[in-house]
């Protein structure tokens, strides 16, 4: 049983470089969120997707960017990384509305230097 | 904009003692659901228990329970005979009932003392 799986658990970047990181959920999902966790700030909801092909921005969407191709995966996408993005980052999902429950991976620790 | 606020950063508690962690929302709607969670040093997020607004009866599951104040709009998590392991940082969370986005406080690290 995977579950949320997220590629990769830790990175270390340069500013201004770019990369991606991958969430993939096998439980058919239909929404999926990203999240990053910084000390003293809880997790803050950067984007949010209700189903293949849509996304929503959340509370902290500047300097990300993301996609939903496929239902089964969720990607974040950083184009040029900044020190203030060195966060951990994670990727959850639930089934549906009534089913609410968030199910999330082990987390990515991102260090932009 | 719904919050959820966590007044406590940080608690202790003695082993096989009893502690509550609090948890208080803003919100204007009647149909929602409220989370705690469970954050260990291992950084895995572990659902610990959900409470749906419209039951009045409070969530338990094993040693966990909540004491949920609809109109106060308090959400608060009780944990009975603590044990080592339940060491961890607790997140609150808030999901609307017609919205697609999960809203959580800023935590509240539990200590267990030996």
């Amino acid at each position: 049983n995977a579950g949320v799986t997220q590629t990769p658990k830790f990175r270390v970047l340069k500013t201004g470089q770019s990369m991606t990181l991958l969430c993939a959920q096998d439980m058919n999902h239909e929404y999926m969120y990203w999240y990053r966790q910084d000390p003293g700030m809880g997790l803050r909801l950067i984007h949010y997707s209700v189903g293949e092909g849509t996304t929503a921005k959340g509370e902290v969407p500047d300097g990300y960017n993301v996609s939903r191709l496929k239902k089964q995966n969720f990607l974040l996408g950083l184009e040029s990384a900044a020190p203030s993005q060195t966060s951990v980052y994670f990727c959850a999902s639930s089934r549906d509305r009534v089913n609410t429950e968030a199910f999330f991976g082990q987390g990515t620790r991102l260090t932009v230097v | 904009a719904q919050t959820v606020t966590q007044s406590q950063p940080e608690m202790s508690v003695q082993e096989a003692e009893t502690v509550t962690l609090s948890c208080t929302y803003d919100t204007s709607e009647s149909d929602y659901y409220l989370f705690w969670y469970k954050q260990p040093p291992s950084r895995q997020m572990i659902l610990v228990i959900r409470q749906e607004a419209y039951k009045q009866q409070n969530a338990t599951e094993n040693r966990f329970s909540v004491n949920f104040q609809k109109a106060a709009k308090s959400f608060s998590l009780k944990i009975s005979d603590s044990q080592l392991g339940d060491a961890a940082m607790y997140f609150c969370a808030y999901r609307r009932g017609r919205d697609d986005k999960i809203i959580f406080g800023k935590g509240t690290r539990l200590h267990i003392l030996p």
